[in-house]
């Protein structure tokens, strides 16, 4: 079955400590996102990468680093910059951008608490 | 200023009754999409309508409809025959052209309960 998926579903980190959130996706999609939501929010886009090897900061990647040496693969790392890490991260992809009409596809979650 | 507004946090409806969930977008673009997306309790984002600027049509999908009026810049979902399935966090959400149509603007989202 094509998907994306995310591992953990839940993650608990003590403060001070990176910790790296996995998105893989099968659906030969070109563009990944990483979107951010907290309680009562909307989502908040994080970072994301049109083309393997190239990513742009989204509205609020303080604290945030990512890579995509892969085409199937976008992993998160949630620094020990990052403020109030504590949250719900969720991983997307699209078969590209450039058309207005290509919906977003998202995996199931990780919800990481930092104690 | 907020790119899109959805202005009820909560909504209740009976089962099989319609149901209209509000939302207003801003952008100066003149070609854009705008997209709704439901959130079970599960957490998963599940895309349910898209409808585009240029569209002449307002958008259908099955039990989901788009009510779009352009010149008031609002793009309000409608759920016809409502299921307690239904029941979830709804999102609208937009793609302009001057961001290269990359990026989705998210709003902060209506709790739509069904009740038996």
């Amino acid at each position: 079955d094509g998907g994306i998926t995310q591992s953990p579903k839940y993650l608990f980190r003590k403060e001070g400590q990176n910790v790296t959130l996995s998105c893989e996706q099968n659906l030969n999609h070109d563009a990944m996102y990483w979107y951010r939501q907290d309680p009562g929010q909307g989502l908040r886009l994080i970072y994301y990468s049109q083309i393997v090897n190239d990513f742009q900061k989204g509205d609020i990647a303080e604290g945030y680093s990512v890579s995509r040496e892969k085409k199937e693969s976008f992993p998160l790392t949630v620094t020990s910059a990052q403020k109030n890490p504590t949250a719900f991260y969720l991983c997307a992809s699209a078969v590209s951008t450039g058309q207005s009409y290509n919906e977003q596809f998202f995996g199931p979650g990780t919800r990481l608490t930092v104690l | 200023a907020q790119k899109i507004t959805q202005t009820q946090p909560g909504m209740f409806v009976q089962e099989k009754e319609a149901v209209t969930l509000d939302c207003t977008y801003d952008t100066s673009d003149p070609s854009y999409g705008l997209f709704w997306y439901k959130q079970p309790s599960s957490g998963e984002m599940i895309f349910l309508i898209y409808q585009g600027s240029y569209d002449q049509q307002n958008a259908t999908e099955g039990r989901y409809s788009l009510n779009f009026q352009k010149a008031r810049k609002s793009a309000n979902l409608v759920i016809s025959a409502s299921q307690l399935g239904d029941s979830a966090m709804y999102f609208c959400a937009m793609r302009e052209a001057s961001s290269g149509y990359s990026t989705l603007t998210f709003g902060k989202g209506t709790m739509l309960l069904v009740s038996p």
